[in-house]
């Protein structure tokens, strides 16, 4: 079953214009993670927040997390064609991770 | 290194027919995860491995799926018989530490079967 709802589903912009992504889980986690997939990749790991973490940055890479509202942003700044990909968050729940349903973002050059 | 790596790439075959994947994990990560990810039912967790031993197979859609992984550096996922419901992507991933934490994964199977 799937905990992490991505919203929104699809979202295109600019380069150079931020995306903003959001996740939001159901049951209580000790972590939270991003991940990037390319058409017809696989999925690689971007970044990492724990449960006692509110905030965390990695290059042009900011994620959020509201465990009270069992929610996390990510957010892209200064956004390139080449982050064009799907974006999924996925929770660490007792030891599994459980993966969202992911955001499709275009950056359009 | 060379990442997961995963074979075939692509397999298209006929109804009722044997289908083995196959997976070589990063060198010194002790847990596998087999997903199969399709539009409808997204990405799904079918079996976990911690020290070539299956932890966790609840994901197993029914007894047609089996998995083994004989050793640390490889593993294979087999239907048998294979039905077109069947058809789609399945990715490999390992991780160092246990199966909350960061997986690696492969470029996964494009599975066709018609």
């Amino acid at each position: 079953s799937q905990q992490g709802e991505e919203d929104p589903q699809a979202l295109s912009i600019q380069e150079g214009e931020n995306a903003t992504m959001n996740c939001s889980y159901k049951t209580s986690i000790n972590n939270l993670q991003w991940y990037r997939q390319n058409s017809g990749r696989g999925l690689v790991h971007l970044i990492l927040i724990r449960s006692n973490e509110r905030e965390k940055h990695s290059g042009r890479l900011r994620v959020t997390l509201d465990t009270s509202k069992k929610s996390s942003s990510l957010l892209i700044t200064a956004s390139r064609a080449a982050d064009t990909a799907s974006y999924f968050c996925a929770t660490d729940t007792f030891g599994e991770l459980i993966f969202g349903t992911g955001t499709r973002l275009q950056v359009f050059p | 290194d060379a990442g997961v790596i995963q074979s075939p790439r692509h397999e298209v075959t006929e109804m009722g027919q044997e289908v083995t994947l196959r997976c070589k994990p990063i060198s010194g990560h002790n847990s596998l995860f087999w997903y199969r990810q399709t539009m409808m039912r997204g990405l799904e967790l079918l079996i976990y491995f911690n020290n070539n031993v299956p932890i966790d197979d609840s994901g197993m859609p029914e007894d047609r799926f089996s998995a083994k992984m004989p050793n640390a550096s490889f593993s294979t996922l087999k239907i048998q018989p294979s039905e077109p419901r069947d058809s789609a992507v399945y990715f490999c991933a390992s991780s160092g530490r246990d199966r909350g934490y960061e997986q690696y994964f492969g470029p996964g199977t494009r599975l066709t079967v018609t």
